[in-house]
């Protein structure tokens, strides 16, 4: 069956630092990979999204490249923000949605 | 534009009290309903989803259930509930894209969640 595997947390990083996280995934086919941002207290928003091999999906500073060779979709910033703190969810899109079990982010000043 | 509305937003409830959570969807039709279970400190936990009217698919058996009575409707109910059902209960819609219908995903709208306590 389909899998998401993300690191675990919490990244903490100074502001300005470069972000990894890195999510891996297996599934049959070609499935859309996801990142999504959860904000304290809030729900899930979408934060970038890919639907084939080799595509880059990028938003606010974010990027992430659909690598099927590698199976994975690993979601980069350059410069972090305190603004960044927050839970980031890997998902693969499919017929049942797989998430993975989120990676917090803790950005300081 | 589309919204998800949730509500209560937190609630306190009472071991083996029921319970009712609604969540419903504007500005879309015939949408992929799905609820969510967050424990705290974990990930999501897909509890239901609906394809559409009285379609309800269980992901995971507990004593919680699902309805959709109408078509951007979806009710979570539970008839007593357990301290376990403590939790952040998402709601979340979904179209039925092309790459959806084949089963390739398409992207979930959430609401702003419910903070359900179990004492």
């Amino acid at each position: 069956g389909n899998s998401v595997t993300q690191m675990e947390g919490p990244v903490t990083l100074s502001e300005e630092a470069f972000l990894t996280i890195n999510c891996t995934y297996t599934a049959t086919g070609y499935p859309s990979l996801f990142w999504y941002v959860q904000y304290p207290g809030e729900g899930l928003q979408l934060l970038l999204k890919a639907t084939k091999a080799d595509d880059k999906g990028s938003n606010k500073g974010f990027e992430a490249t659909y690598r099927k060779e590698t199976t994975s979709f690993h979601l980069e910033k350059g410069s972090v923000q305190v603004s960044d703190s927050a839970v980031y969810f890997c998902a693969l899109g499919s017929y049942i949605p797989t998430f993975g079990r989120g990676t917090s982010l803790i950005v300081h000043p | 534009s589309q919204t998800i509305h949730q509500w209560p937003a937190t609630l306190v409830q009472p071991v083996g009290s029921p319970l009712s959570l609604e969540c419903t969807v504007e500005g879309t039709s015939n949408p992929n309903l799905y609820w969510y279970r967050q424990a705290a400190g974990r990930g999501l936990q897909l509890l239901f989803y609906s394809v559409g009217i009285g379609q309800i698919s269980s992901e995971v058996p507990q004593n919680l259930s699902a309805s959709r009575p109408q078509d951007r409707q979806f009710i979570l109910s539970s008839k007593k509930l357990l301290l376990s059902d403590s939790g952040f209960y998402l709601c979340a819609w979904s179209g039925k894209s092309g790459r959806a219908l084949l089963g390739l995903g398409d992207t979930q709208y959430f609401g702003p969640g419910t903070r359900l306590t179990v004492l």
